[in-house]
């Protein structure tokens, strides 16, 4: 059984850090193909992706935010974590961990399991 | 960046009616390590996280009712709700996953006339 779950501050304040972790259980990152992505969801708008990591270390970021964001990933401990800089309130939002669904021959197959989200405010 | 443009922005049906989403990319997800579209759907409840609904444009996830139902290719998309229920009413969102920086749509409300 596939699970995933955010964890992190609830609060944080205008320029401060966000670390989020996100740990998983079901699959392993070791594994050739795997991959965890982060989302968010700012109150009332759409989804947002915000970075990927797979099992060979290799990340991507999205274009708007990768001066602010580092993802990395622990795998003896079955974590994800999300680093994001220089916060600010319009970074309220929902963040969401996702495991990758990977079909035959190692082809992406969407966003197939989604942890519940982690809210976070940021505010002084 | 691909840009996702979802049609309508929200939309009222009956029960027992048929629910139509458009989603247009600004570029074409076709990939051609698999000859595949690589274009996701998602159905989000409120205070709730997405639900994978399709991949590959027209692969129903296992579990998803067959009243659901993916089409397209190219740049062209579109997901159609059969029959619709009360238990469907959720904002849908398409994804592409094409290139290496992904983008969702904007959503789509779907609500009960």
């Amino acid at each position: 059984q596939v699970t995933l779950r955010e964890s992190g501050p609830a609060l944080v304040k205008p320029t401060q850090t966000l670390t989020l972790t996100c740990t998983f259980s079901g699959f392993s990152l070791t594994t050739r193909g795997m991959c965890v992505a982060w989302i968010r969801q700012s109150p009332g708008k759409a989804l947002e992706w915000l970075a990927h990591i797979d099992w060979n270390d290799d990340k991507e970021y999205s274009t708007s935010l990768k001066t602010r964001l580092t993802i990395s990933k622990d795998t003896s401990k079955n974590q994800v974590v999300l680093r994001m800089t220089k916060m600010d309130p319009v970074d309220t939002a929902t963040y969401y961990c996702a495991r990758v669904g990977v079909e035959a021959h190692g082809y992406y197959a969407g966003l197939d399991y989604w942890g519940q989200g982690s809210l976070v405010t940021v505010s002084s | 960046d691909i840009v996702m443009t979802q049609s309508p922005d929200s939309l009222s049906v009956s029960l027992g009616e048929r629910a139509t989403i458009n989603c247009r990319s600004s570029q074409g997800l076709l990939h051609r390590s698999n000859n595949k579209n690589y274009l996701a759907w998602y159905q989000q409840k409120p205070g709730q996280p997405p639900k994978l609904l399709f991949y590959w444009a027209t692969s129903r996830k296992s579990g998803v009712s067959d009243r659901f139902s993916g089409s397209g290719s190219g740049s062209d998309f579109t997901l159609t709700i059969s029959d619709l229920r009360a238990e469907d009413v959720a904002v849908y969102y398409c994804q592409q996953y094409k290139t290496i920086s992904w983008t969702f749509g904007q959503g789509t409300k779907v609500e009960l006339k």
